[in-house]
């Protein structure tokens, strides 16, 4: 069955520090990948998406997260992060154009100023 | 630009009562998706719609669960007989094309349902 490892629950890093959180699908087929992301009381919103061409995609505020197709990974990355990126962070994939998304359990993460 | 609308924000239901949620997708979308999300849980998948039709349900459950969407007025999702386990959050999303080509999905507030 398809599915999305997100390693880690909870994170806690300081202002400044770098991030990375990891993403594992299971699928054998071509997929497009996607990190979104909910700020407290908010919407989910699209982070960045990869769907074909350079594997390394940047997204909105910073973000960035790179595909590696032979580890099956959407690992997402930030250099330096702030207290306003504390939020719950989603990977997900879908299969095609119009597939329902499969997601991750989310990742939370907790900016300390 | 005004993006899905979903109502109620908050439901509550005794078990064997019926749930109806509602989402108004994006002006101009015509695909629309429903997922589920538990305590603890990501979202969970549970059926594409396009006006009229039902395209994938393959993540609805067989029983008590349905969902259309009408040609004119919001997608509805609709649970019959609600048991305690069916409390969660529900989120719509709606896209602009359909499979011929990759489309973001646009997510809205969700609507919780809590079951007593």
């Amino acid at each position: 069955a398809q599915s999305v490892s997100q390693h880690n629950h909870h994170v806690i890093l300081s202002e400044a520090a770098s991030l990375e959180l990891g993403c594992n699908y299971s699928y054998g087929g071509t997929v497009n990948l996607f990190w979104y992301v909910q700020y407290p009381g908010q919407h989910l919103q699209l982070l960045l998406k990869y769907f074909s061409g350079d594997p390394l995609v940047k997204g909105i505020k910073g973000f960035e997260a790179e595909f590696i197709k032979s580890k099956f990974s959407f690992n997402l990355r930030k250099p330096s992060v702030q207290w306003s990126d504390t939020a719950e962070y989603f990977c997900a994939f879908s299969r095609g154009g119009a597939d329902g998304l499969t997601f991750g359990k989310g990742t939370h993460l907790i900016i300390q100023p | 630009n005004a993006g899905v609308m979903q109502n109620p924000r908050h439901l509550v239901r005794r078990r064997g009562q019926e749930a109806r949620l509602r989402c108004s997708p994006v002006k101009g979308h015509s695909h629309v998706y429903w997922y589920r999300q538990l305590p603890e849980e990501g979202l969970k998948f549970m059926v594409y719609l396009q006006k009229e039709n039902i395209i994938d349900e393959s993540g609805m459950p067989k029983e008590r669960f349905s969902a259309e969407f009408p040609k004119e007025g919001p997608s509805i999702l609709r649970i019959q007989q609600v048991v305690r386990g069916d409390s969660a959050a529900y989120f719509c999303a709606s896209s602009r094309t359909g499979r011929e080509s990759y489309n973001e999905q646009f997510f809205g507030p969700g609507t919780r349902l809590t079951v007593l």
